[in-house]
């Protein structure tokens, strides 16, 4: 079975700062993990996925995320936040050992940006 | 990508009543989710649609209490039927489509269904 593991239920931030928000994740194929955003009243929107390749991957928004295998983690990085991303963060991961696999999608961070 | 529309985008309803939550894709695609998320949890995979054939419900949901209709491969609903306050939660519609060598997941904005 396939889990995702979002440590914090919310974490603050200065606006300027950097800002990190964990994921863990259990699969016993190879994984492919993902990171949706949803802001208050609207769906989730797609920020950026790892399947294969550089470890460090690149998304929308100014984020990044880096695959660690041997720590199974997922963290969503940004060099510098913006109040306008205090949202509510989701971990997703997939297994990729064959046939249709569902997407299992963490508990959520809620980031919270302080101005 | 996918532009998904979900109908409606919240309501409240009266406990033992149903509501029908509609789907609609800006493109033909062979599955379609529907998720739940209940109030400070994460997203909860309901139903697998696909188009021609019967939903396959995940553990814990059966099609008696969430019925699913696929008629095409842009349209499905997803029914909420007699409801409880239990069910308060925001649904929502998903589809997968490949993008170059990947398969990506798109979502519709939701529905916010509150029983009372």
């Amino acid at each position: 079975a396939q889990s995702v593991a979002q440590p914090e239920d919310q974490v603050n931030v200065a606006e300027g700062n950097p800002l990190t928000v964990k994921c863990t994740y259990s699969v016993s194929g190879n994984p492919y993990l993902f990171w949706y955003v949803q802001y208050p009243n609207r769906g989730l929107q797609f920020l950026l996925k790892y399947i294969t390749g550089d470890n460090l991957v690149k998304g929308s928004y100014g984020f990044e995320a880096e695959f660690n295998k041997s720590q199974t983690s997922f963290h969503l990085k940004k060099p510098s936040a913006l109040v306008s991303d205090s949202a509510l963060y989701f971990c997703a991961v997939r297994d990729d050992s064959g046939g249709y696999q569902k997407v299992t999608f963490g508990i959520g961070t809620k980031l919270q940006v302080i101005p | 990508s996918a532009v998904i529309s979900q109908k409606p985008s919240r309501d409240i309803c009266q406990r033992g009543t149903s509501l029908t939550i509609q789907c609609q894709v800006d493109s033909q695609v062979t599955m379609m989710f529907w998720y739940r998320q209940q109030p400070g949890q994460s997203l909860t995979l309901i139903a697998t649609a696909n188009q021609g054939s019967e939903a396959t419900y995940e553990s814990g949901f059966v099609i008696d209490k969430f019925p699913i209709s696929r008629p095409n491969l842009t349209f499905s609903t997803l029914t909420v039927s007699n409801m409880s306050p239990e069910d308060s939660s925001i649904y929502l519609c998903s589809v997968e489509m490949v993008q170059g060598m990947n398969t990506e997941a798109f979502f519709g904005q939701g529905t916010r269904l509150t029983v009372v």
